[in-house]
């Protein structure tokens, strides 16, 4: 049984960085990816990026390049995705996704709200 | 960048009642598309993954159909649980790349 546990709840300031945690349990052997997804309030859904554990390999969605960075660490098992240069706009839940790619988001954490005000 | 479209926004039903729900991308995207439920305050749910292929443990009156620009999900017999909102999902390999619909919200009639 895939796990995803994520941090908890952040209140920022605008221009300022957040740094959440994605920890998986359960089914973590072999090669998988990790993705963040973000949801606006009463708005939808909005791919971020990912990475893949095993290589390295890291691929962000156009709108977040230069603000993202998604790692992990040394286990692989925990993965890290940092926004820098927060604006009122980027208040959201953000999710983390594990699938068997970056695109595949079949386990979703519990999700972590982002409050920048 | 392909866009992706779902009609209608919202829609009320009521338990039994054939629910179906459209996706459309702005160019031919093959079968590179899934469903996914969503209800308030919680995580969403893969239902339907290349189009037509349903998820393990998904019950069968939820189904999908299509290829290339224009898709359907259908829920054959809506269930109390079922009132949420579906997004529709464009995905690419690579480059690695998702694209979410608008979403559709379905609520009680």
């Amino acid at each position: 049984q895939v796990q995803l546990v994520q941090s908890g709840a952040e209140v920022k300031r605008p221009g300022s960085s957040v740094k959440i945690s994605c920890k998986a349990s359960g089914d973590t052997f072999g090669n998988f990816a990790f993705s963040w997804v973000r949801q606006a309030p009463g708005q939808g859904l909005e791919w971020m990026g990912g990475i893949i554990p095993l290589f390295g390999t890291t691929a962000y969605a156009q709108k977040f390049r230069g603000r993202i960075t998604i790692t992990t660490d040394d286990s692989k098992t925990t993965a890290y995705m940092e926004l820098s240069s927060l604006r009122s706009e980027d208040t959201a839940l953000y999710f983390c996704t594990k699938g068997i790619i970056m695109p595949h988001l079949l386990h979703w954490g519990q999700g972590t709200l982002v409050s920048v005000s | 960048d392909i866009q992706m479209t779902q009609s209608p926004s919202s829609l009320s039903a009521s338990v039994g009642d054939r629910v179906t729900i459209t996706c459309q991308a702005s160019q031919d995207i093959s079968n590179h598309l899934n469903w996914f439920q969503q209800k308030p305050g919680k995580a969403p749910k893969l239902l339907i993954y290349d189009a037509s292929s349903l998820d393990t443990g998904v019950p069968s009156r939820f189904s999908g159909s299509g290829s290339g620009t224009d898709f359907t999900f259908t829920i054959t017999s809506l269930q109390p649980e079922d009132f949420a909102t579906y997004y529709c999902q464009h995905y690419e390999n690579v480059p690695p790349d998702v694209t979410f619909g608008p979403g559709t919200k379905v609520d009680f009639k």
